[in-house]
Formats: C-alpha cells, sequence, structure tokens
C-alpha cells in the first residue's frame, strides 16, 4: 500500500516551453501532497504544499506564477513548470500524505531537463 | 528552530559492519521522527519511524535510537550490506504541521 506514482520520469524539452508532471496516490486518498525539488548531491527542498481543491501554500522564494501546482482530486496533483528555462531543470519529487498514517510517500521522482 | 542537523554527510562502511547516522533538532514541539532512504534518480522510501514516546524501535536490522532529553536520534543499519548503499535522510514533523524537516542528508557505501 502507500503507493504515490509520478510522470513522466522523464522529460527534455526546449526553453520557452511549458512541462506538466502528474503526481497520484494510487492506493489511498491523499488530502494533501507536497512538490519537492533535488538538486544534485542536496536534500529536498520543499517548494509548495497542495491541498485538494485549494490554493497551493508556496514556500518562500518560490514563484508561484513560475510553479503552477493543481490539486483537483484526492489521488492527483499536477505541477507545470511555465516557461521553463535550464536553470529549472532539476529532479522534481512528489509525495503525498496518507491521512490514515502520519507517514509522508514519495513518487520517483521526474528528471526534468530544459535545453 | 525548524532546522535538523544531519551527520555525518558520507560513511563507507565495511559489508557486516554497523552504519550510525545521527541527527539534532531544536523544535521541542516535532513529534514524528522519520528515515528516507534513496537511490539515485529514485524517490525517497520511507525506511522506518519513530515518536519520541519511546527511545528505541527496531525493524530488521534497521534500528532508530532517540534521546529527548538530548533532541538526537539516531540510526543504526546493522549486518551493513552493499544493496544498503544509499543516500539516507532523517526528517521531523510536528503534529500541528503538515510538512516534514529534512536534514541535509548522509550518502552510505557500503564496501566488499
Amino acid at each position: 500500500g502507500a503507493v504515490v506514482s509520478q510522470h513522466p520520469s522523464r522529460v527534455i524539452c526546449k526553453s520557452g516551453t511549458s512541462v506538466k508532471i502528474e503526481c497520484r496516490s494510487l492506493d489511498f486518498q491523499a488530502t494533501t501532497m507536497f512538490w519537492y525539488r533535488q538538486f544534485p548531491k542536496q536534500s529536498l527542498m520543499l517548494m509548495a504544499t497542495s491541498n485538494e481543491g485549494s490554493k497551493a501554500t508556496y514556500e518562500q522564494g518560490v514563484e508561484k506564477d513560475k510553479f503552477l501546482i493543481n490539486h483537483a482530486s484526492l489521488t492527483l496533483s499536477t505541477l507545470t513548470v511555465t516557461s521553463a528555462h535550464p536553470e529549472d531543470s532539476s529532479f522534481y519529487i512528489c509525495s503525498a500524505r496518507d491521512q490514515r498514517a502520519l507517514g509522508q510517500f514519495f513518487g520517483p521522482g521526474t528528471r526534468l531537463t530544459v535545453l | 528552530q525548524q532546522q535538523v542537523k544531519q551527520s555525518p554527510q558520507s560513511l563507507i562502511v565495511q559489508k557486516g559492519g554497523i552504519s550510525i547516522i545521527n541527527c539534532a533538532y531544536e523544535n521541542t514541539a516535532f513529534d514524528y521522527f522519520p528515515w528516507y532512504q534513496q537511490f539515485p534518480g529514485k524517490g525517497p522510501a520511507l525506511l522506518i519511524a519513530i515518536r519520541p514516546d519511546v527511545s528505541e524501535k527496531k525493524e530488521g536490522r534497521f534500528t532508530i535510537s532517540f534521546n529527548k532529553s538530548a533532541k538526537q536520534f539516531s540510526l543504526h543499519i546493522m549486518d551493513s550490506q552493499p544493496g544498503d548503499s544509499a543516500t539516507y535522510f532523517c526528517a521531523a514533523k510536528s503534529g500541528t504541521a503538515s510538512k516534514l524537516t529534512f536534514g541535509t542528508g548522509t550518502r552510505l557505501q557500503v564496501t566488499l
């Protein structure tokens, strides 16, 4: 149980394009999902907290117009990187919190490369 | 107040040895302390977690030791195996907040 999937696992795009990443909780309902960014050999940096049916809460320094988050259902949250630039290249990871448990369960991550 | 300090940054252990990773926190409101294991190119996986009402929790070869008065907790990996080579993150959360505060990570390498 507590499986979280992400799609796509890898994406390469041209500078200026937008990229959408999906995060799904497969076997539980997640009222809260989180989006992280991770640079090589570094820890996870929380970008935003996403609650189903409401606007996401962004961490300080994260541009909400750049990183659009939608959490339309209890099992799906999406992150859209708008007008991507090479500096947006990173490993993006989502996690979902199971209301029945304390833990957060992470997706496998999405490697974004912006050329 | 929100920091979780993790050490060492990297660790090399021989096969069969004990790997020990330490974390310290300042926020006394933290009441949930998980450890995550991450392999290269993969998302973190929940390994084991503890609440502060117990001083130790063991699951297989993995043990968390918790010292509430010192505000420290550690992960012990007994009989370390090459397959344990990964990056390990400690984290902490308070009951009033959903988000986890992560340590900086420890890269563990288990040699033959």
